[in-house]
């Protein structure tokens, strides 16, 4: 069965302080996809990025920044210049193709992420 | 832009009752699902549906919940009756296509609390 771990259940951080936020995962597939999401206080999940397992290039989105490391079955996520609206809880989930012929999101437990002013 | 629409946003509800949620995905997504969120976890598929059909609802405690997309746009979630452990974030959410590699946008979710 597949699994993803988010060991650090909550971190905090000063305004302006970078962070990064800790995936392991664990799957015999050879070809997989990787996601990040955001859920604020709000509730709603909210797509970040997807990632398959053919491309180790590290990817940048304005103060986001993904490291992707098939070696050791992480997906790490940085935000630079951390922010109070970033404030939230977030998972890592990897894609799974289920006998049945669908397919499920299977989701680390999240880390809650507070930047204080 | 588009969104998943969820209704009610929150429900609360004495155990052995009946609850019902309903879910309207994004226009043109042919692909919904249906996870629940315990407090503290992250979501755990319940249901997916292609369309009308249900393409997976091994996750499903079928002696209580049920599920149904009639005409393949909105569905509707079922619990009846009504357990204490039932309470938590019941999340609906839609892609474009079937498959793996898709992105899963997802709805504000019900957050249901049976006393």
């Amino acid at each position: 069965a597949q699994k993803v771990t988010q060991a650090q259940t909550e971190i905090s951080v000063v305004e302006k302080e970078d962070v990064t936020l800790d995936c392991v995962y664990e799957t015999r597939d050879t070809t997989y996809y990787l996601f990040w999401y955001k859920q604020p206080p709000s509730g709603e999940l909210v797509f970040l990025i997807r990632r398959n397992s053919f491309d180790e290039q590290n990817e940048i989105s304005g103060r986001y920044s993904w490291n992707f490391q098939k070696s050791t079955s992480s997906f790490n996520f940085t935000i630079t210049a951390s922010q109070v609206v970033d404030s939230a809880v977030y998972f890592c989930a990897l894609s799974e193709v289920l006998t049945g012929g669908g397919n499920k999101l299977t989701f680390g437990t999240g880390t809650q992420l507070k930047v204080e002013l | 832009e588009a969104e998943v629409a969820q209704s009610p946003r929150y429900k609360i509800t004495e155990k052995s009752q009946a609850v019902a949620f309903w879910c309207d995905p994004i226009s043109g997504h042919a692909t919904l699902y249906w996870y629940r969120q315990i407090l503290g976890q992250g979501p755990e598929l319940l249901v997916q549906f292609q369309d009308e059909s249900v393409v997976d609802d091994s996750q499903l405690p079928k002696d209580r919940f049920s599920a149904e997309r009639l005409k393949g746009v909105d569905s509707t979630l079922k619990i009846q009756p009504a357990e204490l452990g039932d309470s938590a974030m019941y999340l609906c959410a839609s892609s474009l296509l079937a498959g793996y590699r898709n992105e899963q946008f997802f709805g504000p979710g019900t957050r249901l609390t049976v006393l």
